[in-house]
């Protein structure tokens, strides 16, 4: 079975600080998504990587930054935390555009 | 996860019954089409997907209906069990390019036992 861990179920953080979301994949798939969960707005895409160094913009990408070194771990960054980016974070991962895999996702609340 | 349900149309259906859950998708041009089952604090999980040169496609409990002419796609599931409960997500994956995927906000199942 594919799975995908994400680094924490439940992180809190005060604005202004610096946090860091982990994603990791195990079936060594190409491509890999972070998004963020609203009630009522669905699923928005923050950032996508298709290969190793390499990232798009997704949707709503102010106030995020990716890194993604390694095939299998991909990164969300949010550089000074607002109250407003508080919501369940959502890593993916896909073969080459097929279904996503989803890990279970990180609830951040920002004070 | 728990707020997930929230704001979302709520389907009801009995334990048992048949459950259909629609969605109307956006462009033309998706050729590749993806349900998801979400239960409270959990991830998306894949249910099954279809591809634009089919109409239909068969799971275990599970059928999934696509109508290009109007844009429409179905999930029914047969026999709706409690552990059905869940948020449905259907998915629309544009062609060429990267091929996005853009998701639906969802559809509540609540089964009454």
């Amino acid at each position: 079975d594919v799975k995908v861990t994400q680094s924490s179920r439940y992180l809190v953080k005060r604005t202004g600080e610096k946090v860091f979301l982990e994603c990791v994949q195990d079936m060594d798939h190409e491509n890999m998504f972070w998004y963020r969960q609203d009630p009522g707005l669905g699923l928005r895409l923050i950032y996508f990587s298709y290969d190793v160094k390499m990232k798009e913009k997704g949707d709503i990408p102010e106030g995020y930054s990716v890194s993604r070194e390694k095939k299998e771990r991909f990164s969300l960054i949010l550089e000074s935390a607002s109250t407003n980016q508080t919501s369940m974070y959502l890593c993916a991962s896909s073969f080459l555009g097929r279904e996503q895999f989803f890990g279970p996702g990180t609830r951040l609340t920002v004070l | 996860g728990e707020s997930v349900g929230l704001h979302l149309p709520t389907l009801s259906v009995q334990e048992g019954d048949n459950s259909i859950i629609n969605c109307a998708y956006s462009n033309s041009a998706s050729d590749y089409f993806i349900w998801y089952k979400q239960e409270s604090g959990k991830g998306p999980q894949f249910i099954i997907d279809i591809r634009s040169n089919m109409d239909k496609r068969q799971g275990q409990r599970v059928t999934v209906l696509l109508n290009k002419t109007v844009k429409h796609l179905s999930l029914q599931i047969a026999a709706t069990q409690p552990g059905d409960s869940a948020v449905y997500f259907c998915a629309e994956r544009g062609s060429g390019g990267y091929q996005k995927v853009t998701f639906g906000t969802g559809t509540k199942l609540q089964v009454i036992p």
